[in-house]
């Protein structure tokens, strides 16, 4: 039973446009979503996270945007750059969190052509 | 500041043998969590260990286990190898009271 869900395992955009990133969860109990990048033989880097009293979450070219009755989260990315293309995570943590448990989706790969 | 650490970075067994992984967390952080990252499974989570004890467990059998030591350094160890524990092997840290985990490289684990 996956409780994170990236449904599109891949995403091509063209440098200069958005890039849009989707995730969607089942469990109700979760109250806090990350995103992470990651490249081949690197561990994830955490970009934006948003806890579940917010809807949405800005950082220099990423915001996040979170949809709880729809139980949803994408990532945005503003303008992409070649540097952009990695796996792309979501990750949720189930309340109360600060547990130390991470459930991840299992990842989109985003290409950003030049 | 230094990123979290992992000891080996490749590691090349044969099924039956055990292992032992090592993570040194950022500095401050006394919170280190434990992933599997399969291609089929993606990223699991393992454990998480605080101040010395394992607060969270995942699914996964008691060959798997672990330890925190004073200084917030961690191993896990596996004991009894099968070709599925073949895997990339993440530690993470994070300041207590914070869901922000940090990753270290991981370590590539093969069971020949």
């Amino acid at each position: 039973d996956q409780q994170v869900k990236q449904n599109s395992p891949s995403l091509s955009v063209q440098e200069g446009r958005i890039s849009i990133l989707n995730c969607d969860y089942t469990n109700s109990m979760f109250d806090y979503f990350l995103w992470y990048k990651k490249y081949p033989a690197e561990g994830p880097t955490f970009l934006i996270s948003i806890s579940s009293i917010k809807d949405k979450n800005e950082d220099g070219r990423f915001t996040v945007f979170l949809n709880k009755s729809a139980k949803h989260l994408s990532l945005h990315i503003v303008p992409s750059q070649p540097g952009d293309s990695a796996v792309y995570f979501c990750a949720a943590s189930e309340s109360p969190s600060n547990t130390g448990k991470l459930i991840f989706g299992q990842g989109t790969t985003l290409q950003v052509k030049p | 500041k230094a990123g979290v650490t992992q000891t080996p970075r490749y590691l090349i067994k044969t099924r039956g043998q055990q292992v032992t992984l090592s993570c040194s967390p950022i500095s401050g952080h006394r919170s280190v969590s434990w992933y599997q990252q399969t291609p089929g499974q993606g990223l699991q989570f393992l454990f998480e260990y605080f101040s010395e004890t394992q607060r969270n467990k995942g699914n996964f059998p008691g060959r798997f286990s672990g330890r925190q030591f004073s200084n917030s350094r961690s191993e896990m160890n596996v004991s009894t190898l099968e070709l599925g524990d073949s895997a990339l092997y993440l530690c993470a840290s994070s300041l207590w009271g914070r869901n922000e985990q940090f990753f270290g490289p991981g370590t590539r684990l093969t069971v020949l």
